[in-house]
């Protein structure tokens, strides 16, 4: 069956330098997106991209943060100057259109020092 | 501004039981509403997907309802088993995004 892979797994980086958070939606699906997950939080809205372009977006996603699709497959999140409060579980799902279901990728974890 | 809330948010109980976790949703202008299953530190696996115009799903042992006009809908698990331990998550989707409930964390006792 086919999955939203995420890489890496796991990533470890020190406040103030530049992250990007890679997925690999499944593959007939045209919209993509981004959520996050603060330790025992809920999981919120970041981003969401269809036809090479943010339709949608949440307050949390400024100017620090931007989305690419670099290549038919992948769908990049970037955090420019990472911050503490960056840390979270980072989820990229992805869906065939708007009203479908969203499938989800098993999430990297991000740790900012 | 659309906010999403499951009651309740823990519970326990004995194995073989029936139960229902609850989903309330203030904006009833949805496509559809999903809900999902989180284990501890794990991704989210989706189980049923209501549409707006549907009442209810059902896949296996989950039964998902759904009424939309009130803004609530309720997931029903027959006969629980411990490997149905885990955090659910109730999510409405509209405007391209899901907005997510803190979930209800599940804990079936052997």
């Amino acid at each position: 069956e086919p999955e939203v892979t995420q890489t890496p797994s796991h990533q470890v980086t020190q406040m103030g330098q530049e992250v990007i958070l890679r997925c690999v939606p499944i593959s007939n699906h045209l919209y993509f997106y981004w959520y996050r997950q603060i330790l025992g939080q809920k999981v919120e809205f970041l981003v969401s991209f269809y036809n090479n372009e943010i339709s949608e977006k949440s307050e949390i996603f400024d100017d620090q943060f931007s989305v690419e699709r670099p290549d038919g497959s992948n769908f990049t999140l970037k955090i420019r100057s990472t911050k503490l409060e960056d840390s979270a579980m980072y989820f990229c799902a992805s869906s065939e259109m708007g009203y479908t279901a969203q499938y989800f990728g098993p999430g990297t974890r991000l740790l900012v020092l | 501004k659309q906010e999403v809330t499951q009651i309740p948010a823990a519970l326990s109980v004995p194995e073989g039981e029936n139960l229902v976790l609850n989903c309330s949703f203030t904006d009833s202008a949805i496509y559809n509403l999903q809900w999902f299953r989180q284990d501890p530190g794990k991704g989210l696996t989706s189980l049923l997907l209501i549409q707006s115009s549907q009442r209810e799903q059902t896949s296996g042992r989950l039964n998902a309802s759904l009424d939309k006009s009130s803004g609530r809908s309720t997931l029903y698990i027959a006969a629980s088993q411990p490997g149905d331990s885990a955090t659910y998550l109730c999510a409405v989707n509209k405007d391209d995004k899901i907005i997510f409930g803190k979930g209800t964390r599940l804990h079936i006792l052997p």
